[in-house]
């Protein structure tokens, strides 16, 4: 079975600062990683994605995330956080070969602050 | 761009209607995907479609069903809402089930059953 966790419902972070949100991941073979984005009563927008290659992978809105397999983790960054970014961020897990089985973590809510 | 288009953004409903929710995407994607989104809960998944007129369950299938008569078109019904159905709906589709692929979603329809 595959899953994901997002430790932290919510973070906080002053704008300018940087910023995390945490992503652990468990799945059985090659893991195929995605980071959405949800703005109030919006659907889900795709920010980045890994699927093979560098660890270091760049994104929409100045997002990257950075795929560490000892660690199972993807957590997503921002050098400097603005209080645009202010969202509903997910984090979602599938394995080659796993189709339409993609698995999302409950969500962690960022709030960038003046 | 991708466009997956939900038409009804909010519905309120009354226990025992059947209600349809209907999605739409202009890309000539394979795959579609109907999601029920729930605070602390993240996005679960109710039915996936891989063709005209071919679909599988998710993980909470119960209560819901499904119709694709056009490659376009992906509509999920519940034949008989209650109010454990109050939720957010979210649509989405992907090109082919190949795990790297990218699914894209729509902005969401609020479901309110009184």
């Amino acid at each position: 079975a595959q899953s994901v966790a997002q430790p932290e419902d919510q973070v906080n972070v002053a704008e300018g600062n940087p910023l995390t949100v945490k992503c652990t991941y468990s799945v059985s073979g090659n893991p195929y990683l995605f980071w959405y984005v949800q703005y109030p009563n919006r659907g889900l927008q795709f920010l980045l994605k890994y699927i093979t290659g560098d660890n270091l992978v760049k994104g929409s809105y100045g997002f990257e995330a950075e795929f560490n397999k000892s660690q199972t983790s993807f957590h997503l960054k921002k050098p400097s956080a603005l209080v645009s970014d202010s969202a509903l961020y997910f984090c979602a897990v599938t394995f080659t070969g796993g189709g339409n089985k993609l698995t999302f973590g409950t969500g962690t809510q960022l709030k960038v602050e003046l | 761009d991708v466009k997956v288009t939900q038409s009804s953004r909010y519905l309120v409903k009354r226990t025992g209607e059947k209600v349809f929710l209907e999605c739409v995407q202009d890309m000539d994607h394979e795959n579609m995907f109907w999601y029920r989104q729930d605070p602390g809960l993240g996005l679960r998944l109710i039915y996936f479609s891989y063709d005209v007129k071919m679909k599988e369950k998710g993980d909470i299938p119960e209560g819901y069903s499904v119709s694709r008569e056009k490659k376009e078109r992906f509509s999920l019904i519940l034949e008989s809402a209650s109010t454990n159905q109050t939720s957010m709906y979210l649509c989405a589709s992907r090109s082919t089930a190949l795990s790297g692929n990218t699914i894209y979603f729509g902005e969401g329809s609020w479901l309110t059953v009184v």
